[in-house]
């Protein structure tokens, strides 16, 4: 059963914690990318891997960082730097451009 | 940088009502994607347009994108309750690579 799985669901942290959010896929896919959604806002962009060993910033990597040491994983870092962590994080991987997205996990930073 | 804008941001329409979403780019794309979010769910890929003027259906949906590719719509012909979410256009820039520009959403709600 293919898919991209991310975990946890729910998630919470006090203050000045770094928190690393898994995201896995048995999708054979070269790209993946991680998203932030805030509460009635669009998709932005934190970080993308095109392949294996690499990866870009996005348009808000700041206080985030990553790693893609593996095809089917890429872990999302949660620094003690990003001002306002709170969010719905999501994890997608692509093929031509179509993207794949996993269930996503809420932060919460108290 | 660039940007998508979509409206309408919210829009509630009675079961059987027509609904239309129109989305902007301050840039031309080189092609456009569509997805839908559900309530508390994940953004799911509906379609993608890529030719200059394309029109394209899906049972109820039907996407255009305009001549200049810098303004894209979605419209869905007699909504039903299962069309509730929020509707998400994605573009990429000529030369952005792999870099999809999400639009800011609309969420539209079907009252029976």
């Amino acid at each position: 059963d293919g898919g991209i799985t991310q975990s946890p669901k729910y998630l919470f942290r006090k203050e000045g914690q770094n928190v690393t959010l898994s995201c896995e896929q048995n999708l054979n896919h070269d790209a993946m990318y991680w998203y932030r959604q805030d509460p009635g806002q669009g998709l932005r962009l934190i970080y993308y891997s095109q392949i294996v060993n690499d990866f870009q910033k996005g348009d808000i990597a700041e206080g985030y960082s990553v790693s893609r040491e593996k095809k089917e994983s890429f872990p999302l870092t949660v620094t003690s730097a990003q001002k306002n962590p709170t969010a719905f994080y999501l994890c997608a991987s692509s093929i031509r451009g179509e993207k794949f997205f996993g269930p996503g996990t809420r932060l919460t930073v108290l | 940088g660039q940007q998508v804008m979509q409206i309408p941001q919210y829009q509630h329409v009675q079961e059987g009502e027509d609904f239309t979403t129109y989305c902007n780019s301050s840039t031309t794309l080189s092609n456009i994607q569509w997805y839908k979010q559900r309530p508390g769910g994940h953004p799911v890929f509906l379609i993608q347009l890529v030719k200059s003027g394309e029109v394209k259906k899906q049972k109820r949906l039907t996407f255009q994108f305009g001549e200049a590719k810098k303004n894209s719509s979605l419209h869905i012909t007699a909504t039903q309750t299962t069309d509730v979410g929020t509707y998400f256009c994605a573009g990429f820039r000529p030369g952005g690579g792999n870099k999809l520009t999400f639009g800011t959403g609309t969420q539209l709600k079907v009252e029976l």
